[in-house]
């Protein structure tokens, strides 16, 4: 059964670093692409990127390039997306999904959700 | 860049059929993905490539593109559709999403 489970939800004040994980397990990591997705309170979906843990080839929604850092390892099966100073802004959900062995294809797994609260 | 425009709201009465549209230049030229998400909970796809349903999606979702309108319709709607729905298309190697509708079973 392919499932992708996140880090726990985190508190932090602005200016601070994060990094928040999303691990999977069921079926060949390196293989498949996963992406990134804020949802913010409220608000509809929004893409951040997407990576290839086989290659580590990325790809950054311009509205997030150079606000965000996706990686994976693919050694432990995980993907990360880092922040090294949060704003409010950054106030939201993040869901990691995984697309398909090729990037142009939906989202058809998702995690469960982080939920990243940035309040002084 | 490109667009997907979602109506707001859509409601419909409970056992009738829902059209939600979405709207971009030319989306028939495109795959069209559809998610349901309910509050609280994750995205789930229920519509693939247009029109195609992954395993575990009951036959009354069905999805339709052509020109510049891509449909996702809810036959005999029951009250745990309700839920936001959102299309999504790829263009120029990014995912585009459209806001989002959400649906009322009246």
């Amino acid at each position: 059964e392919v499932q992708l489970v996140q880090s726990g939800a985190e508190v932090k004040k602005p200016g601070e670093s994060l990094k928040i994980s999303c691990k999977g397990s069921g079926y060949n990591f390196t293989s498949y692409w996963i992406g990134w997705v804020r949802q913010m309170p409220g608000k509809g979906l929004e893409w951040m990127g997407i990576i290839y843990p086989g290659d580590s080839d990325t790809k950054y929604s311009p509205s997030f390039q150079g606000q965000v850092t996706i990686s994976a390892d693919k050694s432990i099966s995980t993907a990360y997306l880092h922040w090294s100073s949060l704003k409010a802004s950054d106030t939201a959900m993040y869901y990691c999904a995984r697309h398909g062995s090729e990037m142009a294809t939906p989202g058809n797994f998702w995690g469960q959700g982080t939920l990243v609260t940035v309040s002084s | 860049s490109y667009e997907l425009t979602q109506s707001l709201s859509v409601s419909v009465a409970l056992g009738q059929t829902a059209r939600i549209p979405c709207g971009g230049n030319n989306i028939g030229s495109k795959n069209v993905h559809w998610y349901q998400q309910k509050p609280g909970q994750a995205p789930v796809l229920v519509i693939y490539r247009d029109r195609n349903r992954p395993s575990g999606i009951p036959e009354r979702f069905s999805g339709s593109n052509s020109g510049n309108t891509a449909t996702l319709t809810i036959s005999r709607a029951q009250a745990g559709d309700e839920a936001d729905f959102y299309c999504q298309v790829w263009d120029s190697s990014t995912v585009v999403f459209g806001g989002g509708t959400k649906l009322t079973v009246l």
